[in-house]
């Protein structure tokens, strides 16, 4: 079964830190991969995805992540975070297959950035 | 355009009660999933619609779960009788494209349910 790994809890950072938020899925097919942001009070908003092509795909407000599919990761980025990026950040992966596009998620990774 | 609608934002019931989730999904969507996050967990699939048929509901925990997308507009998902377990947020999420994986998922602000 397909299953999605978040390495980390809780992330505590100053702003302009760097960041890297770590992920890790298992399956052997074809995949596409996705990272979700949910900030405080907010709905799920998609914040970048990779299909197919370039593994590095650019997302909205600075964020990036690389696919590499030989450590099947999907590690999110980002140089200098600011503190509107405190929010709950979800990896998340489904079947390149039509019939099954249920997305598996990771358990998230809460981000806190101190002014 | 409008995004995923869900109603109640909120519901505290006791246990053994009956409580009905709403999803309005974009229009012209086909596709609805339901999702629930328990006790800050991962968020689970629940199932999925495509316009009105049940395509996967895999996901479904037990038979008090029921789902219905009359018309495949809205759909609902009633949860009798409640358990403690059920609490969680319930996600509503739709997408357009009816025959590929690779659809752009769009969530609802979710639905907090609360069993007492």
């Amino acid at each position: 079964a397909q299953s999605v790994s978040q390495h980390n809890h809780h992330v505590i950072l100053s702003e302009a830190a760097s960041l890297e938020l770590g992920c890790n899925y298992s399956y052997g097919g074809t995949v596409n991969l996705f990272w979700y942001v949910q900030y405080p009070g907010q709905h799920l908003q998609l914040l970048l995805k990779y299909f197919s092509g370039d593994p590095l795909v650019k997302g909205i407000k600075g964020f990036e992540a690389e696919f590499i599919k030989s450590k099947f990761s999907f590690n999110l980025r980002k140089p200098s975070v600011q503190w509107s990026d405190t929010a709950e950040y979800f990896c998340a992966v489904n079947r390149d297959d039509s019939s099954a596009s249920k997305i598996i998620f990771g358990s998230g990774t809460r981000l806190s950035i101190r002014p | 355009e409008a995004g995923v609608t869900q109603f109640p934002s909120h519901s505290v019931i006791e246990k053994g009660q009956t409580v009905t989730l709403r999803c309005d999904p974009i229009s012209g969507h086909d596709n609805l999933y339901w999702y629930r996050r328990v006790m800050g967990k991962e968020i689970k699939f629940l199932l999925h619609f495509v316009k009105e048929s049940k395509q996967d509901e895999s996901g479904m925990p037990n038979n008090r779960f029921l789902a219905e997308r009359t018309g495949g507009t809205y759909s609902t998902l009633k949860v009798q009788p409640a358990e403690l377990e059920d609490s969680g947020v319930y996600f509503c999420a739709s997408s357009r494209r009816r025959d590929s994986a690779k659809n752009i998922q769009y969530f609802g602000a979710g639905t907090r349910l609360s069993v007492l």
